[in-house]
């Protein structure tokens, strides 16, 4: 099956400081990569669609200039979280997109975001 | 009010037990699946469930989609501490996928 990295799995940052989290694509390319963020015990709430070569679409509450995207590559988006605060601590995970269906996605094994 | 109401929200039964999660909408899908999460992992897809009526059987799990497209429910047979984990339904929405609140199962031994 199609697989999907994240890197890294954890990461531990200091309040004010940026943190980059990648998204790869394995053995498919993919035009579409999804970002999502988990607060434990909760469900995945989708944060930006990732589209490669052009600008990401961000959900409704989301802040564009604290969470940027980057789809340089059929196989790579990464987001980084500016000026952490300890209210970004979270689970984030990524998907990428395999066929034409929404659905036709697969997920990376997440990133634990800790800011101290 | 959420696209997707999932119950329960927790669950915790012994092993053995038979339990059954719903996921209902106000709204028609053109699929629903079904995801089970470990903690510190990434959801697993289990099932997609695309016909009204369609029952799909995963060894002990049996999915479901309602006739009209609106609701799904997973049932576990003779659940097993191997079983316990986050289940999730989500169904296509536009371009996105939107998920369930969740229902955290807990199996007992």
């Amino acid at each position: 099956g199609a697989v999907v990295s994240q890197h890294p799995s954890w990461v531990i940052c200091k309040s004010g400081t940026s943190v980059k989290i990648e998204c790869r694509s394995l053995d498919f390319q993919a035009t579409t990569m999804f970002w999502y963020r988990q607060f434990p015990k909760q469900s995945l709430m989708l944060m930006a669609t990732s589209n490669e070569g052009s600008k990401a679409t961000y959900e409704q509450g989301v802040e564009k200039d604290k969470f940027l995207i980057n789809h340089a590559s059929l196989t790579l988006s990464t987001l980084t979280v500016t000026s952490a605060h300890p209210e970004d601590s979270s689970f984030y995970i990524c998907s990428a997109r395999a066929g034409g269906r929404a659905y036709e996605q697969y997920f990376g094994p997440g990133t634990r975001l800790t800011v101290t | 009010t959420q696209l997707l109401e999932q119950s329960p929200q927790f669950l915790s039964i012994q092993e053995g037990e038979n339990l059954t999660v719903y996921c209902n909408s106000s709204s028609v899908f053109s699929s629903l699946q079904w995801y089970r999460q470990e903690p510190g992992e990434g959801p697993v897809l289990l099932v997609t469930v695309v016909t009204g009526g369609e029952v799909k059987k995963l060894k002990r799990l049996t999915f479901q989609f309602g006739d009209a497209r609106k609701d799904s429910s997973l049932h576990i047979t003779a659940a097993q501490p191997g079983d316990t984990g986050l289940y999730l339904c989500a169904a296509e929405y536009g371009n996105k996928l939107v998920f369930g609140a969740g229902t955290i199962l807990r199996v007992k031994s």
